[in-house]
């Protein structure tokens, strides 16, 4: 079945630096979601990747979807401390029978 | 507003007890899904349903139940066939069923087994 790999399960940082995960899948997807998770809350998206290669921004955050559409990474630049919490990708390989396979996540800590 | 609401929020259970998880959705979407977390292993799924009085086996399903009786409503049994059921249960829904949409969650609901 499907599975998606995502590295690193964590990731501590000083603020201001940069922080990025990736997300890697054994099959190729019809599109792939993001996540987050504060710490003791739940999951919200994020955003949606659906084109090969497209690369998406929201301030701060930028989101690639690989050529082959097996890949996509969120990069954060200059970390910040309302950045913390799990961050995971979401697989969708297409079809009407429709259901997300998540990665495990990343969780991301930042120090002040 | 509209959302989805779970509760208990927090729940105690003793070891050989079922118990009933609470899911319900005021923004008319068409699927529903339950995903349990544990820590370091993501979100797993348990059952899905895409429509009224119908329902799915995700990956991981033994030791739960499920009914969809309502389009708003898809509870959760934890039965005593669940041999670690210790976790935190998300519910979600998503307004169709086809590719692509984005799946929206409660607030989910702690389960301890004492």
């Amino acid at each position: 079945g499907q599975q998606v790999m995502q590295i690193p399960q964590y990731q501590h940082v000083q603020e201001g630096e940069d922080f990025t995960t990736y997300c890697n899948s054994s099959t190729t997807l019809s599109n792939i979601q993001w996540y987050k998770q504060r710490p003791g809350g739940h999951p919200v998206f994020l955003i949606q990747l659906v084109k090969s290669g497209e690369v998406k921004k929201q301030k701060r955050l930028t989101f690639q979807f690989g050529e082959a559409k097996k890949n996509s990474s969120l990069h954060i630049t200059a970390t910040q401390t309302t950045d913390v919490g799990t961050y995971f990708c979401a697989a969708d390989s297409g079809g009407s029978n429709y259901k997300l396979t998540f990665g495990k996540g990343t969780l991301l800590t930042v120090n002040p | 507003d509209g959302g989805i609401t779970q509760s208990p929020k927090y729940l105690f259970r003793k070891e050989g007890q079922n118990v009933t998880l609470s899911c319900e959705q005021n923004l008319n979407h068409d699927a529903m899904y339950w995903y349990r977390q544990d820590p370091g292993q993501g979100l797993r799924l348990i059952y899905y349903s895409q429509i009224v009085n119908d329902f799915q086996k995700g990956d991981i399903a033994e030791g739960y139940s499920v009914s969809r009786e309502k389009k708003e409503s898809f509870p959760l049994t934890v039965t005593s066939a669940q041999k670690n059921p210790t976790a935190f249960y998300l519910c979600a829904s998503t307004r169709e069923t086809f590719t692509g949409n984005t799946i929206y969650f409660g607030e989910g609901s702690w389960l301890t087994v004492v």
